[in-house]
């Protein structure tokens, strides 16, 4: 089956520690993005891809950084200079020859 | 900079009723798509409709249908004949076609299905 995966699901971390988020799509997209999702809030962009070796900055990049060295893997790193780390976390993918993105189950990242 | 309103926080139906779900959005572009996804507890984002802005016909997906008035720049989604799995969050989108085609999205809005 295709589709989009997270891994894991949840995960916790200490305060001033990196962490990093996994996201794999076998769909064949090209782009890939990040979404982060707070209460209250609908999703805000962190970083996205269009192609390998290539990413850009979203609305919020700042504390977390992105890799494309693959197509099928675009991993999110959390840095500790990432204010309020405490989230929930969306991958998705795009075909470039469609408009809709297809999301991944999420990771629900909380930071003690 | 694009914008998406959804001013309602929270909806609640009866079961096998109608329910309208609203959405404003400002651009000044022309060409553009919006989208409605649904958020169910499980959270999982789940692409429920697109419609693209050159199209005058609203679309349809089975209960699942939009009033697109492009001129009031408002993109509603009614849901026909609730039924209870469709309680979820709803987060209405925007997206301009080009290089790197983010979507923008609105703050969601709950609804709940009542047996």
């Amino acid at each position: 089956d295709g589709g989009i995966t997270q891994s894991p699901k949840y995960l916790f971390r200490k305060e001033g520690q990196n962490v990093t988020l996994s996201c794999e799509q076998n769909l064949n997209h090209d782009a890939m993005y990040w979404y982060r999702q707070d209460p209250g809030q609908g999703l805000r962009l962190i970083y996205y891809s269009q192609i390998v070796n290539d990413f850009q900055k979203g609305d919020i990049a700042e504390g977390y950084s992105v890799s494309r060295e693959k197509k099928e893997s675009f991993p999110l790193t959390v840095t500790s200079a990432q204010k309020n780390p405490t989230a929930f976390y969306l991958c998705a993918s795009r075909g470039l020859s469609r408009y809709e993105q297809y999301f991944g189950p999420g990771t629900r990242l909380t930071v003690t | 900079a694009q914008t998406v309103t959804q001013s309602q926080p929270e909806m609640s139906v009866q079961e096998a009723e109608t329910v309208t779900l609203s959405c404003t959005y400002d651009t000044s572009e022309s060409n553009y798509y919006l989208f409605w996804y649904k958020q169910p507890p499980s959270r999982q984002m789940i692409l429920v409709i697109r419609q693209e802005a050159y199209k005058q016909q609203n679309a349809t997906e089975n209960r699942f249908s939009v009033n697109f008035q492009k001129a009031a720049k408002s993109f509603s989604l009614k849901i026909s004949d609730s039924q209870l799995g469709d309680t979820a969050m709803y987060f209405c989108a925007f997206m301009i076609p080009g290089a790197n085609s983010k979507l923008t999205f609105g703050k969601g809005i709950t609804l709940s299905v009542r047996p």
